[in-house]
């Protein structure tokens, strides 16, 4: 069955220093993996995605993320981060030729302190 | 319409009471997804539908949860004899085939139901 880990709960980073959200993910196949962010009393939105070719992915708000196969890896990297950035952030893997189902991580709070 | 559509946005009911949530999904999307989120923790997953396939129930936490999507449209959730431990927020969001470049599900809003 597929899977997502977001390893930390909570990530505290400065403002103006570079963050990084973790994310690993267990599929059988090729997989399709998103980000998603969900700013207090709002919805999901979504951030980004990997389906194929270049690794490196960008996204809204100056996000990106790179997909590593061998680790089986989509971290979320922004390399300037703003107050804005506090939210709760998730990764979701999908297997689009197994099941297609969406599978999304735990979550992981992101606090941008001033 | 342009996105994801629940209602109620907002639901208070009493304990033992049935409730119905409906979710209008994107029109030409062919999956359909519930999930909850409590005090703005993680996404418990419910409920996943799929074009005509069977649906996914593996996530509904008891049998006083339902959920049937008509036409391959609109999906309601129906919650019986409601319990305080229901109280939540509830999404719902589509996405199409999965081996589709515009794979990316769009949530809803969400309904928060307060069980008092």
């Amino acid at each position: 069955a597929q899977s997502v880990a977001q390893p930390e709960d909570q990530v505290n980073v400065a403002e103006g220093n570079p963050l990084t959200v973790k994310c690993t993910y267990s599929v059988s196949g090729n997989p399709y993996l998103f980000w998603y962010v969900q700013y207090p009393n709002r919805g999901l939105q979504f951030l980004l995605k990997y389906i194929t070719g270049d690794n490196l992915v960008k996204g809204s708000y100056g996000f990106e993320a790179e997909f590593n196969k061998s680790q089986t890896s989509f971290h979320l990297k922004k390399p300037s981060a703003l107050v804005s950035d506090s939210a709760l952030y998730f990764c979701a893997v999908r297997d689009p030729f197994g099941n297609e189902k969406l599978t999304f991580g735990t979550g992981t709070r992101l606090t941008i302190i001033p | 319409g342009a996105g994801v559509s629940q209602s109620p946005s907002n639901k208070v009911t009493e304990k033992g009471k049935d409730v119905e949530l409906r979710c209008d999904p994107i029109s030409g999307h062919t999956a359909l997804y519930w999930y909850r989120q409590s005090l703005g923790q993680g996404l418990e997953f419910l409920i996943y539908f799929q074009g005509n396939s069977a649906p996914d129930k593996s996530g509904l936490p008891s049998d006083r949860f339902s959920a049937e999507r008509t036409g391959g449209s609109v999906s309601t959730l129906t919650i019986q004899r409601t319990q305080q431990e229901d109280s939540a927020v509830y999404l719902c969001a589509s996405s199409s085939r999965g081996q589709s470049m515009n794979t990316e599900a769009f949530f809803g809003q969400g309904t928060r139901l307060t069980v008092v």
